[in-house]
């Protein structure tokens, strides 16, 4: 069975750093795609990036380029913050890009608060 | 880049009508395009994919069509579990967007 499991919920004051992980199981880790999704408070879906495990190829959403770090290794995908504002305060989600175009598994969902 | 628009963006129905979502693309012709529900509290969940293909255990009374930059889904007689949020989801280029949501709730 396919899973996505999400590193727990993170509360952060503006300027800290941040690291949250996604743990990939029952597949071949780093042979499927893995997006990040950011979905703000009571507001939509909004695509990240997209990390290829097997050689860290890597695509920014423009709207997120140099904002955030995506990274992986042979398990796990990262998505990392250098200095947090209380405007990156949402839900993130991992997901598994099927062999189309689309996200077949989804993690739990990490929640990222930041408030000083 | 592409610009993804739903609508309506809210609606309200009863169970057994029949619901459709429109969603448009700004540009071009994505490559694919894709439906997920989300609930409440819960991460989304892929309804069709490829415009009109059902994901494994997803119910019949779910279509999809489209082609161009105007897609369409359908619920052919909405049941109670079916009240939540749907979002389109195309890629083109080498990028992903997803539509701003519609949200479907009880009359």
């Amino acid at each position: 069975e396919v899973q996505l499991v999400q590193s727990g919920a993170e509360m952060k004051k503006p300027g800290d750093s941040l690291k949250i992980s996604c743990k990939g199981s029952g597949y071949t880790f780093t042979t499927y795609w893995i997006g990040w999704v950011r979905q703000m408070p009571g507001k939509g879906l909004e695509w990240m990036g997209v990390i290829y495990p097997g050689d860290s190829d890597t695509r920014y959403s423009p709207s997120f380029q140099g904002q955030v770090t995506i990274s992986a290794d042979k398990s796990t995908t990262y998505l990392q913050w250098s200095s947090l504002k209380a405007s990156d305060t949402a839900m993130y989600y991992c997901a598994r890009r099927s062999s189309g175009d689309y996200f077949e598994y989804w993690g739990q969902g990490t929640l990222v608060t930041v408030s000083s | 880049d592409i610009q993804m628009t739903q609508s309506p963006s809210s609606l309200s129905a009863s169970v057994g009508d029949r619901v459709t979502i429109t969603c448009r693309a700004s540009q071009g012709s994505p490559n694919s395009l894709t439906w997920y529900q989300q609930k409440p509290g819960k991460a989304p969940k892929v309804l069709l994919y490829a415009t009109s293909r059902l994901e494994s255990g997803v119910p019949s009374r779910f279509s999809g069509s489209g082609s161009g930059t105007d897609y369409t889904l359908t619920i052919s007689s909405l049941q109670p579990e079916d009240f939540a949020t749907y979002y389109c989801q195309q890629y083109y280029s080498t990028r992903f967007t997803f539509g701003p949501g519609t949200k479907v709730e009880i009359k």
